[in-house]
């Protein structure tokens, strides 16, 4: 299957501090990329979908103005965690959907994660 | 989007075919049938996914009902690494389309 990178894998940060993951499909382009969040016992809960050279769509609840979302080209997208609190220490997940002529153009395939631990 | 039902958990002995179940009863006619699961602390890994055919690949099998409200997840022989929590999620297949994730089904696979 199409591989999704993603980077950190962990990150330790203080209070306040703003940290950047990236997501990058590394052997198709992805037109769609998602960002996920999932706290301990529970599901993944989608926090935007993000097109490239677009403005991201974030679900409700989700503070646009604390979670930044870039998806500069057709593989890469980061998420940036801004002045960020012990209550944002979770583990963030990225998805990506390949192009109209991709093989992975209908399946989302995901990163291994980023398992953020705000201090 | 339609959801789905699963089992909270299942229990499977090493070797031995796992059927998980899913109900979709409210699927529409445009959206597949999405099977993933994730092994512990790690992402989501895709197994497979349909419309309205059943479909095999390497990994696992999918049998939709004819009505495709429901359809069941078939691993042949499970192995201690199939433990797992798998998720199966129904949603159409390009544009925006989103994969919301419910709580799905906890696989236990023993010696």
């Amino acid at each position: 299957g199409a591989v999704v990178s993603q980077h950190p894998s962990w990150v330790i940060c203080k209070s306040g501090t703003s940290v950047k993951i990236e997501c990058r499909s590394l052997d198709f382009q992805a037109t769609t990329m998602f960002w996920y969040r999932q706290f301990p016992k529970q599901s993944l809960m989608l926090m935007a979908t993000s097109n490239e050279g677009s403005k991201a769509t974030y679900e409700q609840g989700v503070e646009k103005d604390k979670f930044l979302i870039n998806h500069a080209s057709l593989t890469l997208s980061t998420l940036t965690v801004t002045s960020a609190h012990p209550e944002d220490s979770s583990f963030y997940i990225c998805s990506a959907r390949g192009t109209s002529g991709s093989p992975a153009k209908n399946i989302q395939y995901f990163g291994a994660g980023t398992r953020l631990s705000v201090l | 989007d339609a959801k789905t039902t699963q089992p909270t958990s299942m229990d499977c002995a090493e070797g031995r075919a796992a059927n998980l179940p899913c109900n979709h009863s409210t699927i529409s006619g445009n959206e597949y049938v999405y099977w993933y699961r994730q092994i512990h602390s790690q992402g989501p890994q895709y197994i497979i996914h349909g419309l309205k055919n059943n479909e095999t690949n390497e990994m696992a099998s999918l049998i939709i009902t004819e009505d495709r409200k429901s359809s069941t997840l078939i691993l042949p022989h499970a192995t201690l690494r199939d433990t797992a929590v798998y998720y199966c999620i129904v949603g159409s297949s390009g544009g925006y389309n989103k994969l919301i994730f419910g709580a799905g089904t906890r696989l236990a696979v023993h010696p």
